[in-house]
């Protein structure tokens, strides 16, 4: 199920179950999305990309769906692993910025 | 491809001391290098954008004679924390932007691992 502690939304599953993480995003203006996935103590590490011009991009068991109308991103992981267990972050880009904003995060537990 | 690696990975120091932080773009070269600092369970906040060859540019909040920033060349840059005191304790991350996109939208930034300070 998914909770919402102090700081970060937490997302739990059974290994094997399809997850899916949201995110909402506030700028109009933006154009390019990306989600990054961040394991305890490193750097964040790119999965997939979309550009506002899309509404949903493939990768290896992720799935990218952009909202614009309601301004929502999701990611969608397949037959989640427990390596998949992390942070989650959607990040957006605002035309003519070089600047990222980064989303809260969300945790995502995958038990065996 | 798109390694970043910063050094060192963690570091402790004494109050008052600097510290020096290297990010490198290993296999790609990068004008545009990002600063990030990070808290526990929580999200990354962006400090500064280093761009080779002329000054960073520092987002509202951040003392920019606390946090030096040189990007010496395209494919490093410095995050030297001046005076360091226990509240400077915290995860510091870079990202670079390449240069060539081989195929990613230019917007597109690469993480180093991140380095821990703890100063005591």
């Amino acid at each position: 199920g998914e909770s919402v502690g102090l700081h970060l939304p937490t997302l739990s599953v059974q290994e094997g179950d399809n997850s899916i993480i949201n995110c909402a995003y506030s700028n109009s203006a933006s154009d390019y999305f990306i989600w990054y996935k961040q394991e305890s103590g490193k750097g964040p590490q790119f999965i997939i990309d979309i550009r506002s011009n899309m509404d949903k991009r493939q990768g290896q068991r992720v799935t990218v769906l952009l909202n614009k109308t309601v301004k929502h991103l999701s990611l969608q992981i397949a037959a989640t692993q427990p390596g998949d267990s992390a942070v989650y972050f959607c990040a957006e880009n605002i035309a003519g910025y070089s600047t990222l904003t980064f989303g809260k995060g969300t945790m995502l537990l995958v038990s065996p | 491809g798109a390694v970043v690696s910063q050094h060192p990975s963690r570091v402790i120091c004494k109050s008052g001391t600097s510290v020096k932080i290297e990010c490198r773009s290993l296999d790609f070269q990068a004008t545009t290098m990002f600063w990030y600092r990070q808290f526990p369970k929580q999200s990354l906040m962006l400090m500064a954008t280093s761009n080779e060859g002329s000054k960073a540019t520092y987002e509202q909040g951040v003392e920019k004679d606390k946090f030096l920033i040189n990007h010496a060349s395209l494919t490093l840059s410095t995050l030297t924390v001046t005076s360091a005191h226990p509240e400077d304790s915290s995860f510091y991350i870079c990202s670079a932007r390449p240069d060539r996109h081989r195929g990613k939208y230019q917007e597109t930034q690469y993480f180093g691992p991140g380095t821990r300070l703890l100063v005591l």
